[in-house]
């Protein structure tokens, strides 16, 4: 079985703070995909970064960044510089090769970016 | 590329009645096509997965017979909430996946129903 946990259920911040979302997963599979997905108040999914299992390079794009390890099944985000337009839903899902690529979304963390 | 257009994207309807929603991928060809539930600061939950021609698979606690699900061509699945309750009123969000992309989903904007 798979399992996504954001224990972050809320965060709250000042703009100009950096901020990181927490990401814990479980899953049998060796092959797998992990996702972050924006969830502004319109309700579209928009879509951040997919690592697959074997790529454990950190990523930078922009003020976005994503800590991957393994080592302790987490893919943390990290918002540099927050801004009032990054207030959103954030949602870490995971994608297992032998679980017929279900995904399965964490809780989700609502963010919140005061100016 | 990769875009998956839901219809419509809000809708209200009376207790009892039914409501089809629409979920096309319209610049590619879905082999496989995903509905989601998403209840007001919830995460989202899946519904069902449906093939090209097959009969949808529907997660535990999904009844299948008040979600009608068909997925007759690559480009369009549809959800017909059935004798709609005001319980039923939700966010629908599909997803669309591909034969060479398996592991990649991609999200519809979603649909608002509200059931008065």
């Amino acid at each position: 079985a798979q399992k996504v946990t954001q224990a972050q259920t809320e965060i709250s911040v000042v703009e100009k703070e950096d901020v990181t979302l927490d990401c814990v997963y479980e899953t049998r599979d060796t092959t797998y995909y992990l996702f972050w997905y924006k969830q502004p108040p319109s309700g579209e999914l928009v879509f951040l970064i997919r690592r697959n299992s074997f790529d454990e390079q950190n990523e930078i794009s922009g003020r976005y960044s994503w800590n991957f390890q393994k080592s302790t099944s987490s893919f943390n985000f990290t918002i540099t510089a927050s801004q009032v337009v990054d207030s959103a839903v954030y949602f870490c899902a995971l994608s297992g090769v032998n679980a017929g690529n279900m995904l399965t979304f964490g809780g989700g963390t609502r963010l919140m970016v005061k100016p | 590329g990769a875009v998956v257009s839901q219809h419509p994207s809000w809708v209200i309807c009376k207790s009892g009645t039914s409501v089809k929603i629409e979920c096309r991928s319209l610049d590619f060809q879905a082999t496989t096509m995903f509905w989601y539930r998403q209840f007001p600061k919830q995460s989202l939950m899946l519904m069902a997965t449906s093939n090209e021609g097959s009969k949808a698979t529907y997660e535990q606690g999904v009844e299948k017979d008040k979600f009608l699900i068909n997925h007759a061509s690559l480009t369009l699945s549809t959800l017909t909430v059935t004798s709609a309750h005001p319980e039923d009123s939700s966010f629908y969000i599909c997803s669309a996946s591909t034969l060479l992309a398996s592991y990649e989903q991609y999200f519809g904007p979603g649909t608002r129903l509200t059931v008065t």
